[in-house]
Formats: C-alpha cells, structure tokens, sequence
C-alpha cells in the first residue's frame, strides 16, 4: 500500500513538445506529491510539488495534474528543451511532506533536438 | 546548490569492512533524512532524525545505523559491508515548520569489492 508506481521507464520527446510522466498511488492517507528531477551524478531536486485540495498547480513550463478519485497524479513538461533530459522522480508523503518520501520508480526523459 | 553537504563524495571498500558517510544539514534545518539509491530497489528511505532523535525508520538493515549530533551533522554507519550494499546515499533536510520540502545532498557513491 505504501508503493508509488510511475511510467513510462523512459521517454524520448522532440524539443519544444510536451513531456508526460504518471504516477499512481494506493495509499490515501498520502497528502503531499512533490516531483524531483535527477541529473547524473548529482541529487534529486525538488521541481514543483501538490497537495490534494488542489487539481493543478503550474510553475513555468512545469505542470502537476492530480486527480483525487483515481489516486493519480502527473507532471506536464511543456516546451520541452534538450536540458530537461534527466531523470524524473514522483514520490508521496504524509503529514503534509513531514514525513518519509515514497518514491516511485523514476523516469528517464531525453529530449532530442 | 541545495545548501546540504555529504562527505565522502565517493568511497571504495571491501566486503566486511564499515565505513561511515557524514551530512550536514542546511543552516537552520532540524531534520534529516538519509535515503539508499541503487539500480534494483531505486530511491529507498532508510531513516530519518529530528533534532537529534530517532524519529522515523524505513527498511534500514540492523549493519546500518545513524545518529545526529548536537550541531546538527548526522552521520550513517554501516558495517560488515556485502557487495549489495554498493549503491548511492542521500542525505536530505528540511526544517518542518513551513517549508517542508526536502532538500537533498550530492550523495556518497559506495562500491563495495
């Protein structure tokens, strides 16, 4: 029940289209899905992050869309540019974020030119 | 840059062998994580400290262990180490009041021969 699971495993999107990676999760008493975004060699870093009492929040080219009933949440990258190729990282919490992050499994994004 | 910092950036050791990786939080953050990273388990959450005490714990091995010290830095410590144990260690802090996000380190890359 803790589990978050995130497809697809990778994605190659052209430059300039838009970029969609899902996650699910079983556990309703998670209230807090922050994406992160991982470069080789460096730690994950936090790119935009919702609460469920909204459905979307946007920040730039960054979208989550969170859908409640289905327990479903994804990140929108519009305008995708070849230095969002990167490894993406979706992950749940309680307690508003206060506590252990569950992450899902990651997403390889390449964006080509 | 996220303000956090692990030391050793790498470390190479043997089988049986212990060794420990060190964090320091950002300035002013009480609490701090440590997560394991590695190809088969993906980002796993270890345990987690809050201003000096045990507050949380994941699927940490009874070889593994951590404490935070007065100043803050926390320290994880593993022992009779198995080439499984080879993988990525992140540490990450947030201050759970407000701004709970967390933040993470560069990570200590562990082989283990």
């Amino acid at each position: 029940q803790q589990q978050v699971k995130q497809s697809p495993q990778s994605l190659i999107v052209q430059k300039g289209g838009i970029s969609i990676i899902n996650c699910a999760y079983e556990n309703t008493a998670f209230d807090y899905f922050p994406w992160y975004q991982q470069f080789p060699g460096k730690g994950p870093a936090l790119l935009i992050a919702i609460r469920p009492d909204v459905s979307e929040k946007k920040e730039g080219r960054f979208t989550i869309s969170f859908n409640k009933s289905a327990k479903q949440f994804s990140l929108h990258i519009m305008d995708s540019q070849p230095g969002d190729s990167a490894t993406y990282f979706c992950a749940a919490s309680t307690n508003f974020g206060n506590e252990k992050l569950t992450f899902g499994t990651g997403t390889r994004l390449t964006i080509i030119p | 840059d996220s303000g956090v910092t692990q030391t050793p950036k790498h470390l190479i050791t043997a089988t049986g062998q212990r060794v420990t990786l060190r964090c320091s939080p950002r300035s002013g953050d009480l609490s701090v994580y440590w997560y394991q990273q590695s190809l088969d388990q993906g980002l796993q959450f270890l345990i987690q400290y809050y201003n000096g005490e045990e507050r949380a714990k994941g699927n940490i091995l009874e070889r593994f262990s951590a404490q935070q010290f007065p100043d803050l830095h926390s320290e994880l410590n593993l022992s009779s180490l198995e080439l499984g144990d080879s993988a990525l260690y992140f540490c990450a802090s947030s201050d759970l009041a407000g701004a709970f996000e967390q933040f993470f380190g560069p990570g200590t890359r562990l082989t283990v021969l």
